[in-house]
């Protein structure tokens, strides 16, 4: 079973609007952290956001919010007031806090934004 | 503070060469981890080195090896080469439990 699930391939969305991507994940760990890269055609993973298991509000960083339902298992990020900028491919990615500390990435959904 | 570096950037071998990529991590980081993403895909983990020593290996086959030096940076190296091995290879160095990534050396193998 694929451990972060991101159903949505690409996602269009017009400038200043928000727009919400999915992302559920899987993990028997009860201390896991789950994060959002962003990354644009240049090839570098921009970080944007982070969730700890345990952490009762849901993440806030500037336009970006992490809305995170535990019991769903959904960790889905916000963007609010899109901009041309903000047109990249974006990865859910989830820490496992049992073992060494690698991330395992989802397969990615390509935001487009349109003026 | 300079953050992750990679080199190269680009890099095109044919099948059954050998590749060595380095990675200077983010100053007083003393984990590295590799990442191969293929095109379309999100990234997968290869391996991670803490202190030298490897620390975790991915589903990836023996003839992907890697080294980490005294001052943290590192190398992956590659070796009979195939065309699915087509991919940006991304490095991340981390101190805690954040990764800071460089920007990735993308390796055509034709």
């Amino acid at each position: 079973a694929q451990k972060i699930t991101q159903t949505q391939p690409g996602m269009f969305v017009q400038e200043k609007e928000a727009v919400t991507l999915d992302c559920t994940y899987d993990t028997s760990d009860q201390s896991y952290g789950l994060f959002w890269y962003k990354q644009p055609s240049s090839g570098e993973m921009i970080f944007l956001i982070y969730q700890g298991s345990y952490d009762e509000q849901n993440a806030t960083e500037g336009r970006y919010s992490l809305n995170f339902q535990k019991a769903r298992k959904s960790a889905n990020l916000v963007i609010s007031a899109s901009q041309l900028g903000d047109s990249a491919m974006y990865f859910c990615a989830m820490r496992e806090n049992s073992g060494y500390s690698t991330l395992t990435f989802g397969k990615g959904t390509m935001l487009l934004v349109s003026p | 503070e300079t953050g992750v570096t990679q080199s190269p950037t680009h890099l095109i071998k044919t099948r059954g060469q050998q590749v060595t990529l380095r990675c200077s991590s983010q100053s007083g980081h003393n984990t590295v981890s590799w990442y191969q993403q293929a095109l379309g895909q999100g990234p997968q983990f290869i391996f991670q080195y803490y202190r030298e020593e490897e620390n975790g290996r991915g589903n990836f086959p023996p003839r992907f090896s890697g080294l980490q030096f005294p001052n943290y940076s590192s190398e992956l190296n590659v070796n009979a080469l195939e065309l699915d091995d087509s991919a940006l290879y991304l490095c991340a160095s981390s101190l805690t439990k954040q990764q800071f990534f460089g920007p990735g050396t993308r390796l055509t193998v034709l």
